[in-house]
């Protein structure tokens, strides 16, 4: 069964950082696009970062300089360190897969707040 | 940035009738287009993608429809499972966008 399992999600304080994980199951990080989208408290969804096979790397304009994505292509996990927080990054963050994401992780809550 | 607009915010149908679901784009994207289903407090659901194309599992009262900037998602018969909030997003263009929501809801 495929599976996305999000951790490292927590409480920080404005202006520091914390790094998300994505492990995956029953498919490889290297052949697929991954991605992280984030959901604010009681809004809509907001795509922050894709992977690609290939290597490449995009990023929403609102985390650019401040996040990385990345994979460890041994353990199939992939990640988000996110640098700089600020009171808006304060959300629901899933990790999915594809160009159309068609499998999520379950999300893990980063807050913001001093 | 291809912004998506989707109408209506919400949408108050009864069970067993038909729901149509707007979402447009700011420019044209193709086909390009996934739809997705989220319930409270779970993770969204792929429905669509490719505009028209429905996922593995997906009942087929869940229709898709629409190229270049505007498209509709249609569910003929609504269940008592499919009031939820539904999401169009594009994947034309970076950065990929999503639309802000409908909620479809019990009348």
């Amino acid at each position: 069964e495929v599976q996305l399992v999000e951790s490292g999600g927590g409480l920080v304080q404005p202006g520091g950082s914390l790094r998300l994980s994505c492990a995956v199951s029953e498919f490889t990080v290297s052949t697929n696009y991954m991605n992280w989208v984030r959901q604010a408290p009681g809004k809509g969804l907001e795509w922050v970062s894709m992977i690609y096979p290939g290597g490449n790397i995009y990023y929403a304009d609102s985390v650019k300089g401040r996040f990385t994505i990345s994979r460890d292509i041994s353990k199939d996990t992939v990640y988000l360190q996110m640098n700089s927080l600020r009171v808006e990054d304060t959300a629901v963050y899933y990790c999915a897969r594809g160009l159309w994401h068609d499998y999520w992780g379950q999300g893990t809550l980063v807050t913001v707040s001093s | 940035e291809i912004v998506m607009t989707q109408s209506p915010a919400t949408l108050s149908v009864s069970p067993g009738e038909r729901a149509t679901l707007s979402c447009r784009a700011s420019q044209s994207i193709s086909i390009n287009l996934a739809w997705y289903q989220q319930k409270p407090g779970q993770a969204p659901r792929l429905l669509i993608y490719g505009a028209s194309t429905r996922a593995t599992g997906i009942p087929a009262r869940f229709s898709g429809s629409g190229s270049g900037t505007e498209f509709t998602l249609t569910i003929s018969s609504l269940q008592s499972e499919d009031f939820a909030v539904y999401y169009c997003q594009q994947y034309s263009d970076w950065p990929l966008t999503f639309g802000g929501g409908t909620k479809v809801e019990i009348k």
